[in-house]
């Protein structure tokens, strides 16, 4: 079974840019979630989506946003892009249902610079 | 909403010796909590994971600790390995809708020769 896939790998962008990253979840999941990883902050929750609606959304400004389509790929978007907003973005996906945890399968995640 | 601190950040043990990282969660709701290992430049795997009706759990060299009156939670590495050598996360599960995973800011393991 081929884990979860995330395009692109790595891509540069300038501040006021916007960008689109994309998420394939293992087939039969439904939930996607997404992560964004800087040094020294862990792992930032940013949003979840389960059959297309997003269930949970963390602490980001309004410029994060992400949507998941009916065969649960997801894709996040970040518009007018800030330096800070340099980052690893993991995408995870979950067999857990509507209240059960469960565990997360992360992808290789999309390491996206802002110059 | 939830808060997870993790501690410590960076820890250093020889070839052998045990190693423990600790959490502490804010919301008394929480019911699951797994731990994550990334190895430099991988993806964050699942290691181990514990549910609030359990006290303690082991797999081989590593066992979780739950303390729910306390609030905190450790994972326990015995007898370890170069191998161990990786980021660790803890992270807590608040249930009532939703994945939403809260994790800890890592704790750097370094296991020397």
């Amino acid at each position: 079974k081929a884990g979860v896939t995330q395009t692109p790998r790595y891509l540069i962008k300038t501040r006021g840019q916007q960008v689109t990253l994309s998420c394939s979840p293992i087939s039969g999941h439904r939930s996607v979630s997404w992560y964004q990883q800087t040094p020294g902050q862990g792992l930032q929750f940013l949003f979840e989506y389960f059959s297309e609606t997003q269930r949970n959304k963390g602490n980001f400004p309004g410029r994060f946003s992400g949507r998941q389509f009916s065969n649960s790929r997801s894709e996040m978007n970040v518009s007018t892009l800030e330096l800070g907003d340099s980052a690893l973005y993991l995408c995870a996906s979950s067999l857990a249902g509507e209240t059960m945890s469960g565990e997360l399968f992360f992808g290789e995640g999309s390491r996206l610079t802002v110059l | 909403g939830e808060n997870v601190e993790q501690h410590p950040s960076t820890l250093s043990v020889q070839e052998g010796d045990s190693a423990v990282i600790k959490c502490t969660y804010s919301d008394s709701a929480s019911n699951y909590f797994p731990w994550y290992k990334q190895e430099l430049g991988k993806r964050p795997q699942l290691i181990i994971d514990i549910r609030s009706n359990v006290g303690e759990k082991k797999d081989q060299r590593i066992a979780v600790t739950l303390n729910k009156t306390a609030k905190h939670f450790s994972l326990h590495i015995t007898e370890t390995q170069p191998e161990d050598s990786a980021v660790y996360f803890c992270a807590a599960f608040l249930t009532g809708g939703g994945n939403k995973l809260t994790f800890g800011t890592g704790t750097q393991l370094k296991v020397e020769l």
